[in-house]
């Protein structure tokens, strides 16, 4: 049962353009959602997050959208950078004291950008 | 400033040998998570400790997996009599005060089982 969906396991992407990941979840009490990204033969690292009070946060050339009634969110990159090539992965939580220390990744979209 | 540490980096066991994995917190956090990463999948939680206390293993299979976190010393995720089907990716991360706060990943722990 998966609860989050990354439906496009790569994606390719000229240096310079936009970047557009998806996310698809399921559980409406999902209430906190974080992007990691993870380099090979590393750990994920946190990029960017938003909770559900909100429909966009923005960090430099990353902007998260999250449309709560869809159940979606998205993960913009502007513009598009080499070094972003990288797996990104979707991970929301539950709410403050229901385990939302549990967080729920996507198995990831694998994000090349080209030169 | 240091940040999770895991060792080994690789670990290769043959079946129903013992796997030991470390984990040491970043400097000053308190709480540490274990999840799994198993081939073409996302990452599982599946265990939550502060030191000395195992606060929620939901997410551990319910035989040969232990977790620990000493008062001194690292994380221990200690898996026994391991199979075939317990190769992956072993992540441990850690936060600050608050459960909350953004998890930290350490570089993970590539268990093959032989």
């Amino acid at each position: 049962d998966q609860q989050v969906k990354q439906n496009s396991p790569s994606l390719s992407v000229q240096e310079g353009r936009i970047s557009i990941l998806n996310c698809d979840y399921t559980n409406s009490m999902f209430d906190y959602f974080l992007w990691y990204k993870k380099y090979p033969a590393e750990g994920p690292t946190f990029l960017i997050s938003i909770s559900s009070i909100k429909d966009k946060n923005e960090d430099g050339r990353f902007t998260v959208f999250l449309n709560k009634s869809a159940k979606h969110l998205s993960l913009h990159i502007v513009p598009s950078q080499p070094g972003d090539s990288a797996v990104y992965f979707c991970a929301p939580s539950p709410p403050s004291g229901a385990g939302s220390y549990q967080l729920t990744f996507g198995k990831g979209t694998k994000l090349s950008v080209i030169p | 400033n240091a940040g999770v540490m895991q060792n080994p980096r690789h670990l290769v066991r043959r079946r129903g040998q013992e796997a030991r994995l470390r984990c040491s917190p970043m400097k000053g956090h308190s709480h540490v998570y274990w999840y799994r990463q198993l081939p073409e999948e996302g990452l599982k939680f599946m265990v939550y400790l502060q030191k000395e206390n195992i606060i929620d293993e939901s997410g551990m299979p319910k035989e040969r997996f232990s977790a620990e976190f000493p008062k001194e010393g690292p994380s221990i995720l200690r898996i026994q009599q391991v199979v075939r089907g317990d190769s992956a990716a072993y992540f441990c991360a850690s936060s600050a005060a608050d459960p909350q706060d953004t998890q930290y990943f350490g570089p993970g722990t590539r268990l093959t089982v032989l």
